[in-house]
């Protein structure tokens, strides 16, 4: 069972546009989400983050929008530029005080053409 | 600085054989994961450790047995290797007051031929 469904699976953006990666989640008790970018031969790297008691967060270029009520979030990339081509991973945790581990989507390949 | 370092980076190895995954993190951090990239890149926790105290154990075979020796380490042990366990193997760790903020190290990347 896929607890946090990802979407797309691969995404082509032109440089200055805008990416947009959507996550959604099943488990209501996930109050931790993380978005995490990996370039290849290398380990996934916390983008940003976000928990439920807010709509949406933003950090430079890298904007989350969160909806508790639909159970889903999504990573906007504003003017993308080529240097952010990598594989983007939202995740989904439970912050009960536990160590748990972070539930992964599937991820999204995204290609910033200059 | 490295914060979560693993060795080795690459391991190619025989089915059958016995293979261990060093990782160190020097951040502090109280819990250590183990977590399985296959090929199609998605990512599955394997375990985690808290205070050298086993937390989660997915469903993974017993052949995978983790071994921490003191806070910052936390070793992946394999027997008996076999061809499906080729894939990247990423140790992260966290602080827990941290909200489960998970760094990650470089991975090992496990051939089984």
């Amino acid at each position: 069972q896929q607890q946090v469904k990802q979407s797309p699976q691969s995404l082509i953006v032109q440089k200055g546009g805008i990416s947009i990666i959507n996550c959604a989640y099943e488990n209501t008790a996930f109050d931790y989400f993380p978005w995490y970018q990996q370039f290849p031969g290398k380990g996934p790297a916390l983008l940003i983050a976000i928990r439920p008691d807010v709509s949406e967060k933003k950090e430079g270029r890298f904007t989350i929008s969160f909806n508790k009520s639909a159970k889903q979030f999504s990573l906007h990339i504003m003017d993308s530029q080529p240097g952010d081509s990598a594989t983007y991973f939202c995740a989904a945790v439970s912050d009960g005080g536990g160590a748990d581990g972070l539930t992964f989507g599937k991820g999204t390949h995204l290609i910033i053409q200059p | 600085d490295t914060a979560v370092s693993q060795t080795p980076k690459y391991l190619v190895t025989q089915m059958g054989n016995d293979k261990s995954i060093k990782c160190e993190q020097n951040l502090g951090h109280d819990t250590m994961y183990w977590y399985k990239q296959d090929s199609k890149k998605f990512l599955k926790i394997m375990f985690s450790y808290n205070n050298k105290e086993l937390i989660i154990n997915e469903t993974v075979p017993n052949r995978f047995s983790p071994k921490s020796p003191d806070k910052a380490h936390l070793n992946l042990h394999i027997n008996s290797l076999e061809l499906g366990d080729s894939a990247v193997y990423f140790c992260a760790s966290s602080h827990p007051s941290s909200y489960n903020e998970q760094f990650f190290g470089p991975g090992t990347r496990l051939t089984v031929l």
